[in-house]
């Protein structure tokens, strides 16, 4: 399995850019979450979704950030326009109801100058 | 705000020593305590899934306690060496398989 799979693994861009984050989860897993890993805050969950649909996205800090899950192995967050307060590590997990650990892909580290 | 807290932020060890770090957690409504390892540049890793008080686990040199009664867990490297350098973190598990992270322990061994 090649577990979860995160895309770019590195990005830097401008203030007032738009930020696409990708994910892959493993297959057959029916849970996404998106976490942002910051010094400040941790590691804070942002949104998961069940069976492609978003259940909490009270962790999104505000509207500039989206996410969608258009099929069951794909998923995306998306920052619009990026600011550098958004710099940090995006990490896509995903976990299976009855499974009780998450499994992490490796980070999307994004810095905004 | 996190409710799932770490201590110490930070750790250096002298290889060879043996060290802990504790993780603390509300203790209601508590369905499972994790701890994962994460080196920078690396996927979490995750090493003990606990969830039954009294619990007691163990991989090679790194063991884990668990105290659900008043929400508190150890974990324990015997004989840190440098590759045990990462962060360590902690996660609550609730209903929905939602997680809140401790802010991790970083762990610093020299050779």
């Amino acid at each position: 399995d090649a577990g979860v799979i995160q895309s770019p693994r590195h990005e830097v861009t401008e203030m007032g850019q738009e930020v696409t984050l990708r994910c892959k989860p493993i297959s057959g897993h029916d849970y996404l979450f998106w976490y942002r890993q910051t010094m400040m805050r941790g590691l804070e969950l942002l949104i998961y979704f069940n069976n492609n649909v978003p259940i909490d996205d009270s962790g999104m800090p505000e509207d500039r950030f989206s996410a969608k899950m258009p099929n069951a192995s794909f998923s995306t967050l998306k920052i619009q326009p990026s600011e550098p307060r958004d710099s940090a590590v995006y990490f896509c997990a995903s976990s299976w109801l009855g499974g009780n650990t998450i499994y992490f892909g490796e980070g999307s580290w994004l810095t905004v100058v | 705000i996190l409710n799932v807290e770490q201590s110490p932020q930070s750790l250096h060890v002298q290889e060879g020593d043996s060290t802990n770090f504790t993780c603390s957690f509300p203790s209601s409504n508590f369905y499972a305590l994790h701890w994962y390892r994460w080196e920078t540049a690396k996927s979490p890793e995750a090493l003990f899934v606990m969830t039954l008080n009294g619990d007691e686990k163990k991989k090679g040199r790194i063991s884990a306690t668990l105290n659900t009664k008043e929400g508190y867990s150890y974990l324990y490297i015997k004989g840190s060496q440098p590759e045990d350098s990462a962060t360590y973190l902690c996660a609550s598990l609730r209903a929905g398989n939602m997680l809140t992270f401790g802010g991790g322990t970083r762990l610093m061994v020299k050779p």
